[in-house]
C-alpha cells in the first residue's frame, strides 16, 4: 500500500507569482483535503474533493483553487502570492471522506 | 463559531508521570473529536477517534459533552510519547471527516 505522496518538498517563491503543489493520494482513496499550516498553528482546512468534485471549502480566497483528477491524485495552485501563504501544505486522502492519512508536506516560503 | 482549544503549548512530565492533555471545543451539533499526532521528522497521523472508543499506545480521550471537552489522558507516560499532539473536530457523521478543524497543538515532552 503506497502513502500519500507531495511534491515538492520545498519551494521558495516570490509575491505575486503563482505556484502549483501536487499530491498522490493513497492506493484506493477517492478523497483528498488540503490544509495550510502556518508556523506554530495547527493545520486549517482549505478545501476537500470527493471525486473529482469540490466537496467543502474553508475561509480561503478564490486565489486558493484545486483540481482532483481520475485518478485521485489533486492539485493546489495559489495565484498572486503574498508573504503570508508561506506556510507547510498538507494534503490528506481518505476513502469516502473517512480517515484521513496526511502527506508529509510541501513547506513553502514567499519572499 | 466552530473551534478547538489546547491551552497548552508545551507540556513536559517524567518517564512514568500520569499525561493529560487538554482539549475543548465549540461547536453547534453532534462533532465527531479525534487526536493527531506528530512525532519528530514523521507526518501527522490519527492517533484515536471518539467513536471509537478504543485506546491506542495507552492512550484514551472521553468526550465530555457538558464541558465540550476531550482531553486526551495516559496513566504512565513513555518516553517515546514525547511529539506534537493536535485535537481536531469535524462536522461529518459516522466517521465522515469533511472539514477538520484543529487545535494549535501541544507539544509533549516527556523526560527520562
Amino acid at each position: 500500500e503506497t502513502g500519500v505522496t507531495q511534491s515538492p518538498t520545498h519551494l521558495i517563491k516570490t509575491r505575486g507569482q503563482q505556484v502549483t503543489l501536487r499530491c498522490s493520494s493513497q492506493s484506493g482513496h477517492n478523497t483528498v483535503s488540503w490544509y495550510q499550516q502556518a508556523l506554530g498553528q495547527g493545520p486549517q482546512f482549505i478545501f476537500q474533493y470527493y471525486r473529482e468534485e469540490e466537496n467543502g471549502r474553508g475561509n480561503f480566497p478564490p486565489r486558493f483553487s484545486g483540481l482532483q483528477f481520475p485518478n485521485y491524485s489533486s492539485e493546489l495552485n495559489v495565484n498572486a502570492l503574498e508573504l503570508d501563504d508561506s506556510a507547510l501544505y498538507l494534503c490528506a486522502s481518505s476513502l469516502d471522506a473517512d480517515t484521513q492519512y496526511f502527506g508529509p508536506g510541501t513547506r513553502l516560503t514567499v519572499l | 463559531a466552530q473551534r478547538v482549544t489546547q491551552p497548552e503549548k508545551l507540556l513536559s512530565v517524567f518517564k512514568g508521570a500520569p499525561v493529560e492533555l487538554k482539549c475543548n471545543y465549540s461547536y453547534s451539533g453532534s462533532p465527531e473529536l479525534f487526536w493527531y499526532v506528530q512525532y519528530s521528522r514523521q507526518r501527522l497521523q490519527l492517533l484515536l477517534r471518539h467513536i471509537s472508543r478504543e485506546s491506542i499506545k495507552g492512550f484514551t480521550a472521553d468526550l465530555n459533552k457538558g464541558e465540550t471537552s476531550f482531553h486526551l489522558k495516559k496513566p504512565f507516560a513513555q518516553e517515546e510519547d514525547s511529539a506534537m499532539y493536535y485535537c481536531a473536530l469535524s462536522g461529518g457523521r459516522g466517521g465522515s471527516q469533511g472539514n477538520l478543524i484543529f487545535g494549535k497543538g501541544t507539544k509533549l515532552s516527556v523526560k527520562p
